[in-house]
């Protein structure tokens, strides 16, 4: 079942411009993860904010988190062409005891030289 | 660095074929998981496993199998593959719930076609 939702399905910016891609959920959570995925390739883990944290940074990367509306953003600034590729959200699957997580269907980030 | 690696990157097999995917990884996780990955649908769990010879059904689990004998390895089979299980197949890791917030470790994918 889908918890995590993002938004835009695709995003097309040149470089140097800030790139911002949200993430929509159902259900309470304890924290909320976005990874990359260059294309082909496995997934790779960014950044992770907890549900008692508004906002987190990590060079180029900013995410905030709003429990209240269930929502996630994450900011790229400066983008490069590197950063060219899709963009999960991810959120702890919650009741069954495990450590499982689920996956929003992504944000495709074209960044153009 | 946590290291996760998948037997192959890319792999093609015949319908009816049995198939035997495998992945390993470097860190002592507990947790090991299967993931397929197709256009428009996202990353649907398969199988996952959160300790040796334990296992779990995901959100799509018919038509796949999985074994773990060691706790760095955790293989995902397909008894009989069919066309529609063409598709990306990712395998990732974790600490068990608690430890580490969920976070998980990817190998770089296979990409399983069946003719």
């Amino acid at each position: 079942s889908q918890q995590g939702e993002e938004d835009p399905q695709a995003l097309s910016i040149q470089e140097g411009e800030n790139a911002t891609m949200n993430c929509s959920y159902k259900t309470s959570i304890n924290n909320l993860q976005w990874y990359r995925q260059n294309s082909g390739r496995g997934l790779v883990h960014l950044i992770l904010i907890r549900s008692n944290e508004r906002e987190k940074h990590s060079g180029r990367l900013r995410v905030t988190l709003d429990t209240s509306k269930k929502s996630s953003s994450l900011l790229i600034t400066a983008s490069r062409a590197a950063d060219t590729a899709s963009y999960f959200c991810a959120t702890p699957r919650g009741g069954s005891g495990y450590s499982t997580l689920t996956f929003g269907k992504g944000t495709m980030l074209l960044v153009s030289p | 660095d946590v290291k996760v690696t998948q037997s192959s990157r890319y792999l093609v097999k015949r319908t009816g074929e049995k198939v035997f995917l495998e992945c390993v990884q470097d860190m002592d996780h507990e947790n090991m998981f299967w993931y397929r990955q197709d256009p428009g649908l996202g990353l649907r769990l398969i199988y996952f496993s959160y300790d040796v010879k334990m296992k779990e059904k995901g959100d799509i689990p018919e038509g796949y199998s999985v074994s773990r004998e060691k706790k760095e390895r955790f293989s995902l089979i397909l008894e009989s593959a069919s066309t529609n299980q063409t598709s990306m197949y990712l395998c990732a890791s974790s600490l068990p719930l608690g430890l580490q917030p969920d976070t998980q470790y990817f190998g770089p994918g296979t990409r399983l076609t069946v003719l």
